[in-house]
């Protein structure tokens, strides 16, 4: 069974700043994706990631993928409030056809401080 | 291109009942997954299904079930609610593909049960 670790879970920062969320997971896979979560919101796509090397950019956050090393990271450069959201990776598992299935993590909860 | 739609958006019930949940995913898209997301569990898979097929099930009990009609409109039905029920409900559709198969979610439905 695919599973899929964040860290940290929890993340204070302070605006300027930059940090990096991580996102393992158990299983081989060249398919991850990051959605952001505003407060009482639904999830909204940020980054398809699908090859080893991967790289995407948006503003002030940047995602990549290590397939090799079952590792993305979610790298924040100089953190502003309105960045404050929960952020989630997710790890497609495909096995041909129309067989698929995604797995969440925990989500990371980051507050950009002023 | 309109996106995933959801009603109703909010519901109160109270323990006891049954409620019914709809979710129209985006047009051509024909896999449609569930999702509960409570502060204390985070986000739960429920289900997923494709060609009103129930592919994939979560770890939840029987009083949760759901439906997919042949054009791709999904329900998802909670009997005899209890207090625990109360959550955001989300729902994302896919188009499946061999290449990548990204959800996109619903606003959600935010159930409370009293």
């Amino acid at each position: 069974e695919l599973k899929v670790e964040q860290n940290p879970l929890f993340l204070s920062m302070q605006e300027g700043k930059n940090y990096t969320i991580y996102c393992n997971y158990s299983t081989t896979s060249d398919r991850l994706y990051w959605y952001r979560q505003d407060p009482g919101k639904s999830l909204e796509s940020l980054f398809v990631l699908l090859s080893n090397g991967a790289v995407k950019q948006e503003g002030r956050l940047m995602a990549s993928l290590d397939t090799k090393a079952r590792l993305s990271t979610l790298h924040i450069t100089a953190a502003v409030h309105d960045l404050s959201a929960t952020y989630f990776c997710a790890v497609e598992q495909y096995s041909g056809g129309s067989n698929y299935k995604l797995t969440f993590g925990k989500g990371t909860l980051l507050t950009v401080n002023p | 291109k309109a996106g995933v739609t959801q009603t109703p958006r909010y519901l109160i019930k109270t323990r006891g009942q049954q409620v019914t949940l709809s979710c129209s995913p985006i047009s051509g898209h024909r896999s449609v997954s569930w999702y509960q997301q409570t502060p204390g569990q985070g986000l739960q898979f429920l289900f997923e299904y494709f060609s009103e097929t129930q592919r994939n099930k979560g770890n939840f009990p029987g009083r949760f079930s759901g439906r997919q009609f042949s054009n791709s409109r999904s329900e998802m039905n909670v009997s005899t609610l209890e207090l625990g029920d109360s959550a955001l409900y989300l729902c994302a559709s896919s188009k499946i593909r061999a290449s990548y198969n990204e959800q996109f979610f619903g606003p959600g439905t935010r159930l409370t049960v009293l």
